[in-house]
């Protein structure tokens, strides 16, 4: 069984322009979330998904970050228009039950100069 | 707010030697607890987990944790390590909500360095 995988691996944009995010969940599971880990940081949530609908996105730095779930399968992150600070390590979890163990993905790392 | 202490940035342990990475954790109720490792180039893998029921639990890789209500801590413990070990770890708890999900909330992870 395919796991979690996002894509790009790597992606590094200069500020103001904009990055796309793609996040593909284990088969059958219903919430996806996103996480992200600046440097030196711990990680943290951004936010959730059930199938669909936006559960929680209470983690979301600002408005220049979107977050979809087309048909509540894959998920993309789009941050519109990139600042320096947004650069990181962005993880992608999916779980089949809300209070399940969250099973992460290689993550993308975004840098913006 | 729940939160997570991991106070060992970084590890030194020889080849064979026993290890025990420290997690302690501030949550009001009883909390769902988790032990991440991230190899180099790699994504987070899930090593164990702890919901209810044994408080020592066993997980992939060799790997155990013990969780300890009255020291609020939830150390990781490997017998004798491999060189393979060498990776970034991180202590999670999880949090259930009325609404029935669980988002986590990560220590700043512990650098496990194996020397030969």
């Amino acid at each position: 069984e395919a796991g979690v995988t996002q894509f790009p691996s790597h992606s590094v944009i200069e500020k103001g322009q904009t990055v796309t995010l793609r996040c593909d969940p284990i088969s059958g599971h219903d919430n996806l979330y996103w996480y992200r880990r600046v440097m030196g940081k711990e990680i943290k949530f951004l936010l959730h998904f059930v199938k669909e609908s936006k559960q929680d996105e209470s983690g979301m730095p600002n408005n220049r970050f979107l977050a979809e779930r087309t048909g509540g399968t894959y998920s993309t992150l789009k941050v519109q228009p990139a600042e320096l600070e947004d650069s990181g390590v962005y993880f992608c979890a999916s779980s089949q039950d809300l209070a399940g163990a969250q099973y992460f993905g290689a993550g993308t790392r975004l840098s913006v100069l | 707010a729940q939160s997570v202490t991991q106070p060992d940035i970084h590890i030194t342990v020889s080849e064979g030697a026993s290890l025990e990475l420290r997690c302690n954790y501030s949550y009001g109720a009883t909390p769902y607890l988790f032990w991440y490792v991230q190899s180099p180039g790699q994504g987070l893998q899930l090593l164990l987990k702890y919901f209810s029921g044994d408080t020592l639990v066993q997980g992939i890789k060799g790997f155990e944790a013990e969780f300890k209500r009255s020291q609020s801590s939830f150390n990781l413990r490997k017998p004798s390590v491999h060189w393979s070990d060498a990776a970034e770890y991180f202590c999670a708890v999880g949090s259930l909500m009325n609404s029935g999900y669980s988002t986590l909330t990560f220590g700043k992870g512990t650098m496990l360095l194996v020397s030969p």
